[in-house]
């Protein structure tokens, strides 16, 4: 089946720890997100990436880095430069960028836990 | 800059009650607008969508909403609400932007 997964689902780190977070889809779509939600703040958009090799900032990219080297992944690292990184963590992606109308397909999140 | 904003952060009904759960949006272009609906720890499914063919717009699940440009509201409603029904509910919007833009979310409580 077509889908979007992330991986792991959960996810412990380490206070100075960097760590990545998997998205893959075999959707054959171009356009790749990420997104942060955190309890009572909706989601809010970390990185987008609308092709392969090229990435754009969000609205909270901040102590965060990604890469597109292949149109199928997106992974998504968190530094240690995020002082709170404690979040569930939601990749998506969608046909064309979204200025057309084009719906955003959601993996089923990861949670990343600071200990 | 788009926002999206949700009327209330909790909403109860009981069970085959009335369901309305309430979008407004600001945009300077027509926007296309979204609900999803997100279950306890897992991502988010689309509802419905619009994208200007009707106001009227029937999605998953017994939902439907309808655009109304006047009021710039994209309301989300059932006639009759189930206990499966309980969950987080998402309004978003796409325009001039490159991305979508969420509401903060209306967790949706279903009481027997």
């Amino acid at each position: 089946d077509g889908g979007i997964t992330q991986s792991p689902k959960y996810l412990f780190r380490k206070e100075g720890q960097n760590v990545t977070l998997s998205c893959e889809q075999n959707l054959n779509h171009d356009a790749m997100y990420w997104y942060r939600q955190d309890p009572g703040q909706g989601l809010r958009l970390i990185y987008y990436s609308q092709i392969v090799n090229d990435f754009q900032k969000g609205d909270i990219a901040e102590g965060y880095s990604v890469s597109r080297e292949k149109k199928e992944s997106f992974p998504l690292t968190v530094t240690s430069a995020q002082k709170n990184p404690t979040a569930f963590y939601l990749c998506a992606s969608s046909s064309r960028d979204t200025i057309s109308g084009n719906t955003i397909y959601f993996g089923e999140g990861s949670w990343l836990t600071v200990v | 800059a788009q926002s999206v904003t949700q009327l209330g952060s909790h909403v109860s009904v009981s069970e085959g009650a009335l369901v309305l759960l309430r979008c407004n949006y600001s945009s300077s272009v027509p926007p296309y607008l979204f609900w999803y609906v997100q279950y306890p720890n897992q991502g988010l499914q689309l509802l419905l969508k619009y994208t200007s063919a009707a106001t009227l717009v029937k999605g998953i699940n017994g939902f439907e909403a309808e655009f109304k440009k006047s009021e710039t509201s994209f309301h989300l409603t059932k006639p009759s609400a189930h206990m499966s029904d309980a969950a987080e509910y998402f309004c978003a919007a796409s325009g001039s932007a490159r991305q979508l833009t969420f509401g903060s979310g209306t967790q949706l409580t279903v009481l027997p």
